[in-house]
């Protein structure tokens, strides 16, 4: 099973909004990362908050980060239409070295 | 950041066959690797984790003799899978890791079995 799930499974916005996306997880973790994929490539590594951290920035992206309700969410401001992906958090268990993928967001940014 | 290449980027085989696909780490050594699965509009699902030198790894489900893992190096590792149907039609990502907690990952291959 899924360590992760993530909301909503897809979005569609107009360029120039914001786009936000939620995971949940089940168990305590090390960290969390979110991922992006364009279709049918490889996976890019967005951005890693570990579990003693509430919040990260980089550049147009913003990740929360609340241990007490087992959740994350990732915010991209002002966004693009290069931005159209599929988005993915994934989990490092506390005591483990796996990282278990959410069933990601799939974003449509229209120009 | 850290370069992870795959080859093939695509294969097209026929049934019965045995395809192999290998995962370089280009600038840094990889001391695990990691091979997942990902079915169309679905996310990657863990198949195994390989240490260098040793066994892999499977997860529940992933069948070993199917799909032989080989990590012979700190730079490569390779997937086989052997007597392929068209149901392991599905693209296959490895990632890589070093020293550090982040996972490089490759570009994937996609592998359609006729």
């Amino acid at each position: 099973s899924q360590q992760g799930e993530e909301d909503p499974q897809a979005l569609s916005i107009q360029e120039g909004e914001n786009a936000t996306m939620n995971c949940s997880y089940k168990t305590s973790i090390n960290n969390l990362q979110w991922y992006r994929q364009n279709s049918g490539r490889g996976l890019v590594h967005l951005i890693l908050i570990r579990s003693n951290e509430r919040e990260k920035h980089s550049g147009r992206l913003r990740v929360t980060l609340d241990t007490s309700k087992k959740s994350s969410s990732l915010l991209i401001t002002a966004s693009r239409a290069a931005d159209t992906a599929s988005y993915f958090c994934a989990t490092i268990k506390a005591a483990g070295n796996k990282l278990t993928f959410g069933g990601g967001t799939r974003v449509l940014v229209k120009p | 950041g850290a370069v992870v290449s795959q080859h093939p980027s695509w294969v097209i085989c026929k049934s019965g066959t045995s395809v192999k696909i290998e995962c370089r780490s280009l600038d840094f050594q990889a001391t695990t690797m990691f091979w997942y699965r990902q079915f169309p509009k679905q996310s990657l699902m863990l198949m195994a984790t390989s240490n260098e030198g040793s066994k892999a790894t499977y997860e529940q489900g992933v069948e070993k003799d199917k799909f032989l893992i080989n990590h012979a190096s700190l730079t490569l590792s390779t997937l086989t899978v052997t007597s392929a149907h068209p149901e392991d039609s599905s693209f296959y990502i490895c990632s890589a890791r070093g020293q550090g907690n982040e996972q490089f990952f490759g570009p994937g291959t996609r592998l359609t079995v006729l």
